[in-house]
């Protein structure tokens, strides 16, 4: 079964303070995507990767980075944090064209992140 | 471009009718379709997927959903309705050339009334 695990369930950082959050996956995918989800909204894609140090913008990029140093690391960095990226952020795996293409997205449990 | 509609943000039922939530989709091509869902404070869980073949499709958690390709459909049913299954559902479509991504809908949240 895949797993991915998101380092914090909960958080709460100051305005301005630059925020990781961490996604650790164990089963080899090549995509990785970053969400928000806000009530009413749904899920916002902010950044996804399809390979190491590959990285393509998503609807909502204003406001974040991303790293992929390794397959199984895909980190999400709020460069200077403000109140309005207050939100839940989900991290999701999926294969690439090149392994089981059009699979369904694995999610992690979610961090929810407070920005005071 | 792909995109997800779902009209009901908000439905409730009573435990043991019927559910069925719906989902129209729009994209050029036969798309890859799923329904995840959400319990409070966790993250999305795969019910099914349909990718070809077989229009009805069966799930976990006794769920199943149609395709239907004239009405750019993909609607989730359940006969008889638990407590449990109170939740947020999403209904998403995914491109056979696009690198494992999706695009979700809104979701739609569910009740179950005792």
């Amino acid at each position: 079964d895949v797993k991915v695990t998101q380092s914090s369930r909960y958080l709460v950082k100051r305005t301005g303070e630059k925020v990781f959050l961490e996604c650790v996956q164990d089963m080899d995918h090549e995509n990785m995507f970053w969400y928000r989800q806000d009530p009413g909204l749904g899920l916002r894609l902010i950044y996804f990767s399809y390979d190491v140090k590959m990285k393509e913008k998503g609807d909502i990029p204003e406001g974040y980075s991303v790293s992929r140093e390794k397959k199984e690391r895909f980190s999400l960095i709020l460069e200077s944090a403000s109140t309005n990226q207050t939100s839940m952020y989900l991290c999701a795996t999926a294969p690439g064209l090149g392994q089981e293409a059009g699979q369904p997205q694995h999610f992690g449990d979610g961090t929810r992140l407070s920005i005071l | 471009a792909q995109s997800v509609t779902q009209p009901d943000i908000h439905i409730t039922v009573s435990e043991g009718a019927s559910l069925e939530l719906r989902c129209n989709y729009s994209y050029g091509a036969t798309p890859y379709l799923f329904w995840y869902v959400q319990s409070p404070g966790q993250g999305l869980q795969l019910l099914l997927k349909y990718f070809s073949g077989d229009t009805l499709v069966q799930g976990i958690k006794g769920f199943e959903a149609e395709f239907k390709r004239s009405q750019s459909s993909f609607n989730l049913r359940k006969p008889s309705v638990h407590w449990s299954d109170a939740a947020e559902y999403f209904c998403a479509v995914g491109a056979r050339t696009n690198a494992g991504k999706s695009t979700f809908g809104d979701g739609t949240t569910l009740t179950v009334k005792p």
